[in-house]
């Protein structure tokens, strides 16, 4: 079945204690994509990935870390979580074709984290 | 810079009327791509449907239809009938090149429709 993973699904943790929400999707897609959904706020972006090695920040990356080493495979690092990054993440990916049509984006399950 | 906005925070209607959500965009490309995706209850992401930049044709599918007009920036969704399991957040997104040459997107703070039985 084709699809983006996320885990964990629910995370509380404390202040300043490093933590990493993996991201695998299983489609081949080049582009991957971080976002944090708050109320009122809608989804951001915080990282993409155009492919591998190809990283960008997205319009909220500041707190957050990403890597792109395998094409499957995009997590998202918080090395000093703080309360202010509580929010719902989700991952996302998409099929980069050479005719640069955009393509629609597959979204994760979503990840819930509390910063306490 | 590009903006996507979604005037209405909440709508609520009654069963199989009619419903319209708007989405207003500013971008300076002129290729670029919108979206609209559903986030039912249950939270997950639902990709509903995409438009480039050049392709003004309106679009039908089934209860739904979407209407794009660049002279006003705008690429609203209508529902016809609405029905209860209609009921999610609805969020519209705008996709262009940034000035690294790669693609970002930037999403409405969505509308919440509640559509009452």
């Amino acid at each position: 079945e084709a699809q983006v993973t996320q885990n964990p699904r629910y995370l509380i943790t404390v202040t300043g204690k490093k933590l990493t929400v993996t991201c695998s999707q299983n489609m081949n897609h080049e582009y991957m994509s971080w976002y944090r959904q708050d109320p009122g706020l809608g989804l951001r972006q915080i990282y993409y990935s155009m492919n591998v090695e190809v990283t960008d920040k997205g319009d909220v990356p500041e707190g957050y870390k990403v890597s792109r080493k395998e094409k499957r495979n995009f997590p998202l690092i918080l090395e000093s979580p703080s309360p202010n990054q509580t929010s719902l993440y989700f991952c996302a990916s998409s099929f980069e074709g050479r005719s640069s049509l955009r393509n629609e984006q597959f979204f994760g399950p979503g990840t819930r984290l509390t910063v306490l | 810079a590009q903006k996507v906005t979604q005037a209405q925070t909440e709508i609520s209607v009654v069963e199989k009327e009619d419903v319209t959500l708007d989405c207003v965009y500013e971008t300076r490309d002129t290729t670029y791509y919108l979206f609209w995706y559903k986030q039912p209850p249950s939270g997950e992401l639902v990709f509903l449907i995409r438009r480039n930049s050049f392709d003004e044709q309106n679009e039908i599918s089934g209860r739904y239809s979407w209407n794009f007009q660049k002279s006003t920036s705008s690429f609203n969704f209508t529902i016809t009938a609405s029905q209860v399991v209609d009921s999610a957040v609805y969020f519209c997104a705008l996709s262009e090149v940034s000035t690294s040459g790669t693609y970002k997107y930037i999403f409405g703070t969505g509308t919440r429709l509640k559509v009452l039985a």
